[in-house]
């Protein structure tokens, strides 16, 4: 099984600031379309996870540009710029390129 | 879209159940579905998926040869079979919808609100 590992699992960040999580796969997750089959998600609490990126860097349908994701074969970064209240939560990479799809451990972002 | 989950109850240990996923808003019979679960507190695991005509399904390893996942494109409705049930399975259990239609991308664009299942005697 691919193990995603998520880097830091907190993040305080203050209003305003940009915010940086990283995601490294144990294995290669480009595949021979040159597309990097990785996800990231937000958890807000209390409700269900919302898909944010897409193939490393293609944001969902309605997610405000201030969210933004790189990287590519094992190591990925999601960013958020001007981080705003709305965004506490916790935020999820996921790998899909193979069964069994597997997430991260988790990073909880809250505000100062 | 709209996916609404039902079915989560109270069950012992070696007993089973099934979840529901009833799904509206978009044409049902294109898209790979997946169940992924949580239990309370804990992180996300991806549980199964069934692809938009159900000739392909795939289980994680902790859950095949009990659970079965199933569809039905007639009725808009997506099954997950729960059997031989452990402690370890009491979890939230969300349905989600690919993000493609015939498609396996596994990108998870629309989320029910889950359902939970509790595992206990």
């Amino acid at each position: 099984d691919i193990v995603m590992t998520q880097s830091p699992l907190s993040l305080p960040v203050t209003p305003g600031e940009s915010a940086s999580i990283s995601c490294r796969s144990s294995q290669g997750l480009l595949y021979t379309n040159a597309y990097n089959y990785v996800d990231w998600y937000l958890q807000k609490p209390g409700q269900s996870p919302q898909l944010l990126i897409y193939l490393a860097s293609n944001r969902a349908s309605g997610v405000p540009d201030r969210f933004s994701g790189s990287g590519s074969g094992t190591n990925f970064t999601l960013k958020i710029s001007r981080v705003e209240a709305e965004d506490v939560g916790v935020y999820y990479c996921m790998q899909a390129l193979q069964t069994p799809l597997t997430f991260g451990q988790g990073t909880r972002l809250e505000i100062k | 879209v709209h996916l609404v989950e039902s079915g989560g109850v109270v069950v012992r240990p070696g007993g089973s159940l099934r979840l529901t996923c009833a799904a509206s808003g978009f044409d049902f019979g294109d898209y790979t579905m997946h169940w992924v679960r949580q239990a309370p507190g804990k992180g996300l695991e991806w549980v199964s998926l069934i692809s938009w005509d159900g000739s392909r399904t795939d289980y994680a390893a902790s859950v095949r040869g009990r659970f079965i996942i199933s569809r039905d494109n007639s009725k808009n409705s997506l099954f997950l079979q729960l059997n031989s049930l452990r402690s370890e399975d009491a979890a939230f259990y969300y349905c989600a919808k690919d993000i493609s239609p015939f498609q396996m991308l596994s990108n998870f664009d629309s989320w029910g609100q889950g359902t939970l299942v509790t595992v206990s005697s």
